[in-house]
């Protein structure tokens, strides 16, 4: 059964600092998802990744994806207030029928 | 503009009295789910839909029906709705792309209490 872990999940951190989040997952994919919400509101897609390798950035986030370490990265650089959010993965099992395996969620606050 | 659509977005109700939470997707996607999100227990699937007339069990499916008798609508219907289904209630959907690859767009999300 495909497992997905997230940490931290709180973290709170002030303006102009680099910090990442962590995803982990128990079994082969090779497909992941970082997704954003805001309070109160809908998720919205950041970053899809499809390889062992792959990398993504927008702004000051950087996502990456290391399938043999089953190990997904979502890095902030230089953080700023804006960024204050809920921040999930999402994996695609190899087995999954087309299904997404949720983590629990970083709640991200950026102190100015 | 591309869109994922729910009504209402904001409900509530009495244990009992059958409701339904509508879902359109003017994007044509194959795919649709429904999730329901609680505090510390994230985005949990209910139902899912690859295409018309195929829908199928999440994990927690009990209390909840669902129908796609329509590429763009995917309804939720709660026969006889009881408190441990309030909760927020989002609607995604995704196409079926010839990569294969499922990035969900997420409707606004309707928050459902039941008294």
């Amino acid at each position: 059964e495909l497992k997905v872990e997230q940490n931290p999940l709180f973290l709170s951190m002030q303006e102009g600092k680099n910090y990442t989040i962590y995803c982990n997952y128990s079994t082969t994919s090779d497909r992941l998802y970082w997704y954003r919400q805001d309070p109160g509101k809908s998720l919205e897609s950041l970053f899809v990744l499809l390889s062992n390798g792959a990398v993504k950035q927008e702004g000051r986030l950087m996502a990456s994806l290391d399938t043999k370490a089953r190990l997904s990265t979502l890095h902030i650089t230089a953080a700023v207030h804006d960024l204050s959010a809920t921040y999930f993965c999402a994996v695609e099992g190899a087995d999954s029928n087309y299904q997404l395996i949720w983590g629990a969620g970083t709640k991200l606050i950026i102190k100015p | 503009e591309a869109q994922v659509t729910q009504n209402p977005r904001y409900l509530i109700t009495v244990t009992g009295k059958k409701l339904t939470v509508t879902c359109s997707q003017n994007m044509n996607h194959e795919y649709m789910s429904w999730y329901r999100q609680d505090p510390g227990l994230g985005l949990r699937q209910i139902y899912y839909s690859m295409n018309v007339e195929v829908t199928d069990k999440g994990d927690v499916p009990e209390g909840y029906k669902v129908s796609r008798k329509e590429k763009r609508n995917f309804p939720l219907i709660l026969e006889s709705p009881s408190p441990n289904q309030t909760s927020l209630y989002f609607c995604a959907s995704s196409l079926s792309n010839p990569s294969g690859y499922n990035e969900q767009f997420f409707g606004p999300g309707t928050r459902l209490t039941v008294l």
